[in-house]
């Protein structure tokens, strides 16, 4: 079955613990990107990737970092996490110019 | 401004109804087009792509005018199933997608 997977679809944590979101598709595509949604404010991309070993930054990148060693792979890195990156956030690959699959969501919040 | 621009509603509209939605995008590079669904808390799926000669599913049809950069949504004999918020969406540079806000729907019976 065709899917992206991320882990975990929910989380709690504390201001400055670092954690990482995992991202993973199995339809062997090229594009990958995170987004976060935040009421009212839609989805924001924060990084993607064309490739493996190449990401570019988003619209709001700011706090995140993102690496692409695998095809399959786009994990989601906060170092220091803050309130402010409480939100829910989505994965989603797709092959070029069609349909973008997204994953399940994570829901992170930040105490 | 944004790249992608979205009315937000909220659309209320009774079960049978004809409800309109509009895009506008500032990219004239953009390359492809899409309508995405999104129920409450859950991931948004494609409902349809949409062509420069138009293109319609259903009760669904999709436009888009490239020369005035803007997509638009019709929804025929709404359904109370319809209720979602339904995401303009606008790719460019092989594949970087960019979305609207979303524009909320709600059909009541």
């Amino acid at each position: 079955e065709a899917q992206v997977t991320q882990n975990p679809r929910y989380l709690i944590t504390v201001t400055g613990k670092k954690l990482t979101v995992t991202c993973s598709q199995n339809m062997n595509h090229e594009y990958m990107s995170w987004y976060r949604q935040d009421p009212g404010l839609g989805l924001r991309q924060i990084y993607y990737s064309m490739n493996v070993e190449v990401t570019d930054k988003g619209d709001v990148p700011e706090g995140y970092k993102v690496s692409r060693k695998e095809k399959r792979n786009f994990p989601l890195i906060l170092e220091s996490p803050s309130p402010n990156q409480t939100s829910l956030y989505f994965c989603a690959s797709g092959a070029t110019n069609t349909e973008a699959f997204f994953g399940q969501g994570t829901r992170l919040t930040v105490v | 401004r944004k790249e992608v621009e979205q009315d937000p509603g909220p659309f209320n509209v009774p079960e049978g109804a004809t409800v309109a939605f509009n895009c506008t995008y500032s990219n004239s590079a953009s390359q492809s087009f899409f309508w995405y669904r999104q129920d409450c808390r859950k991931e948004p799926k494609l409902l349809m792509s949409v062509y420069s000669s138009g293109n319609e599913d259903g009760r669904f049809t999709a436009q888009l005018n490239r020369a005035s950069q803007y997509i638009s949504l019709l929804i025929r004999d709404s359904k109370l199933s319809d209720s979602a918020t339904y995401l303009c969406v606008v790719t460019y540079n092989n594949n970087d997608m960019r979305f609207g806000a979303g524009t909320r729907l709600t059909v009541k019976p």
